[in-house]
């Protein structure tokens, strides 16, 4: 069966970086298109990014536009998000998602728990 | 920017009771909605896709309407599997998706 499992969360301090992973299996991992959804404590879901499922284009929410990074590498299965300046805002659990047709979020990992904290 | 709303914020409703959450958006979207059922700890699951198809292995309990601006999903009768928070996602302005802020479904 089809399984995202995120790694790499942790806390870091505002203005420093961290790079997240989601490794994929069960599905052909390069034919699909890929997404990072985060949610702060207690709050609801914020679409972050969306990468081709051929790496060749790439879209970012505007409220980390400029600060995030979405990657893939097709050979390894895995997604990343580089998140550099991070912000005490950007605390949230992060997950990975695969699209279907690229209109709805068809698979999903289970999160990373991100904390921007001094 | 398309905005979403959902309505209620929360709702507390007993077992068989039928359950409605609106979604509206703040322009038109065609069919290009979907909704979401996260339960607290886990991931979403979806649910309901092009605003009114049932995503396989979903029960039919489970149903969405509406086209435009104005959606409604409808959980025919409630049971303590369902309580969980809603979340309605629209897709019309690809390849940015948005979510709506959630509807949290609990027991009466």
């Amino acid at each position: 069966q089809v399984q995202l499992m995120e790694s790499g969360g942790g806390v870091v301090q505002p203005g420093r970086s961290l790079r997240l992973s989601c490794a994929a299996s069960g599905l052909t991992f390069r034919n699909y298109g890929m997404h990072w959804v985060r949610q702060a404590p207690g709050k609801g879901l914020e679409w972050v990014a969306v990468i081709w499922y051929d790496g060749s284009n790439k879209y970012y929410g505007d409220s980390v536009k400029g600060r995030f990074t979405i990657s893939r590498d097709n050979s390894k299965n895995t997604l990343y998000l580089q998140m550099n300046s991070l912000r005490v805002e950007d605390t949230a659990v992060y997950f990975c998602a695969s699209d279907r047709r690229s209109k709805v979020l068809e698979y999903w990992g289970q999160g990373t728990l991100v904390t921007v904290s001094s | 920017d398309i905005q979403m709303t959902q309505s209620p914020s929360s709702l507390s409703a007993s077992v068989g009771d039928r359950v409605t959450i609106t979604c509206q958006a703040s322009q038109d979207i065609k069919n290009y909605l979907n909704w979401y059922q996260q339960k607290p700890g886990k991931a979403p699951k979806l649910l309901i896709y092009d605003a009114s198809n049932l995503e396989t292995g979903v029960p039919s309990k489970f149903s969405g309407s509406g086209s435009g601006t104005d959606f409604t999903f409808t959980i025919s009768s409630l049971q303590p599997e369902d309580i969980a928070t809603y979340y309605c996602q629209q897709y019309n302005n690809l390849p940015i998706f948005t979510f709506g802020p959630g509807t949290k479904v609990d027991l009466k």
